[in-house]
């Protein structure tokens, strides 16, 4: 069976901090995908990242960046110079045969 | 513009009454997908769809039912059966998954539907 861990239900930062949303996941494939939504007050849920368990090279993308270590399960998100329009819940997610989403971290940032 | 539009955006139940709930994509995507999410809960999947005339059950079908007559509307009628509907229903859609060699491909998601029970 899969499995996704957000162990931080919320975090609450101020404006310019940095800070890192923990995924750690449960898998018996040897090949799988790990991504990241994110779903602001509206509802919609957004695709953020896709990784392929092949690839454990860092991605950053703005101030957004992503670490992979397949050693630890982990896929963990940071969010660099945080902004108030930030303020989202986040979803891990793993793919097997359909797609196994975590509990989500909502995060604030206030101003 | 392509994308994924569900309605309506809020949607009241009378106890007994089956309701319909809207999910149209015009990304010419083979696959879609109905979730549901209650308050501080990840997604729990509900049926899905990988081609016109075929669907699957999910973990949490009972209590559901979808058709699948074209490939650009899936919609969710959750039934008088469903005990507990009061919660966020998320549709998505993606290419079929064997697309890529045999692997899942991205889901693109809607606005969502909240249903709530009078």
């Amino acid at each position: 069976a899969q499995k996704v861990t957000q162990a931080q239900t919320e975090i609450s930062v101020v404006e310019k901090e940095d800070v890192t949303l923990d995924c750690v996941y449960e898998t018996r494939d040897t090949t799988y995908y790990l991504f990241w939504y994110k779903q602001p007050p509206s509802g919609e849920l957004v695709f953020l990242i896709r990784r392929n368990s092949f690839d454990e090279q860092n991605e950053i993308s703005g101030r957004y960046s992503w670490n992979f270590q397949k050693s630890t399960s982990s896929f963990n998100f940071t969010i660099t110079a945080s902004q108030v329009v930030d303020s989202a819940v986040y979803f891990c997610a793993l793919s097997g045969n359909m797609l196994t989403f975590g509990g989500g971290t909502r995060l604030m940032v206030k101003p | 513009d392509g994308g994924i539009t569900q309605s309506p955006k809020y949607l009241f139940r009378k106890e007994g009454q089956n309701v319909t709930l809207s999910c149209e994509q015009n990304l010419n995507h083979d696959a879609m997908y109905w979730y549901r999410q209650d308050p501080g809960q990840g997604l729990r999947l509900i049926y899905y769809s990988q081609i016109v005339n075929d669907f699957q059950k999910g973990d949490i079908a009972e209590g559901y039912s979808v058709s699948r007559e074209k490939k650009e509307s899936f919609p969710l009628t959750v039934t008088s059966a469903q005990k507990n509907p009061t919660a966020f229903y998320l549709c998505a859609s993606s290419m079929s998954p064997g697309t890529s060699g045999g692997q899942p491909e991205t889901q693109y998601f809607g606005p969502g539907t909240r249903l709530l029970v009078l």
